[in-house]
């Protein structure tokens, strides 16, 4: 079945380091996405790792991909109150059609 | 480019009204998708184009019909509203199934 976990909740002081962890099901997803949504808006797409990587690292923002435990992190370095939302990972389902699953959220709360 | 966008943000329909959301995409792309977010999840995927013409079923898809006589515009219709379908409805679209997806503001439904 097609089924990506996150957790709910997490509190962090601004400066410190925000690890959210995924798990998801599908072996051979090509791509792991990560979004970003604050409150009442769209969602906002962070960064993605394509399947062949370990590592992808873009300014604040590192991803770690294990394909062995099918594990994705997003770590945000130096956290700012800015960064307070929810973040959704997400993994392509479906070869042909691109069909994203969805992980249920988590919330990032940045205490000043 | 205005990217993918919808109308209309905000909407309150009684039960068994229909209603049409809209959603316009100006990048040309092929793909187009209706997601849902019901309070605390994740997004669920409602129905998807993969082109002009060709429509499909996602995992939620009873209750609404999608129609794409046009490479931008992917309308999403209620014909008979529930207060299930209260949520918050994400349009997105993407270039080809190796693409990111690029989402809309969305459009927050509530049916009383």
């Amino acid at each position: 079945g097609e089924d990506v976990e996150q957790s709910l909740f997490l509190s962090v002081r601004e400066g410190d380091s925000s690890v959210i962890n995924c798990t998801y099901t599908d072996s051979s997803s090509t791509y792991l996405y990560w979004y970003k949504q604050e409150p009442g808006a769209g969602l906002q797409l962070l960064t993605y790792i394509f399947s062949n990587m370990d590592m992808k690292q873009d300014q604040r923002l590192t991803v770690l991909l294990n394909k062995k435990d099918k594990h994705l992190s997003l770590r945000i370095a130096d956290t700012q109150t800015g960064d307070s939302a929810i973040y959704f990972c997400a993994e392509v389902y479906g070869g042909a059609t691109n069909k994203l699953i969805f992980g249920t959220g988590t919330l990032l709360a940045v205490q000043p | 480019n205005a990217g993918v966008t919808q109308t209309p943000k905000f909407r309150i329909l009684k039960i068994g009204q229909s209603m049409t959301l809209q959603c316009t995409q100006d990048m040309n792309h092929n793909y187009m998708y209706w997601y849902r977010q019901d309070p605390g999840m994740g997004l669920k995927l409602i129905y998807y184009s993969v082109g002009a013409g060709i429509t499909d079923k996602g995992e939620v898809p009873n209750g609404y019909n999608v129609s794409r006589s046009t490479t931008e515009d992917f309308p999403l219709r209620l014909e008979l509203a529930a207060p299930s379908q209260t949520s918050v409805y994400f349009c997105a679209s993407t270039r080809d199934r190796e693409d990111t997806q690029y989402f809309g503001p969305g459009t927050r439904l509530t049916v009383l």
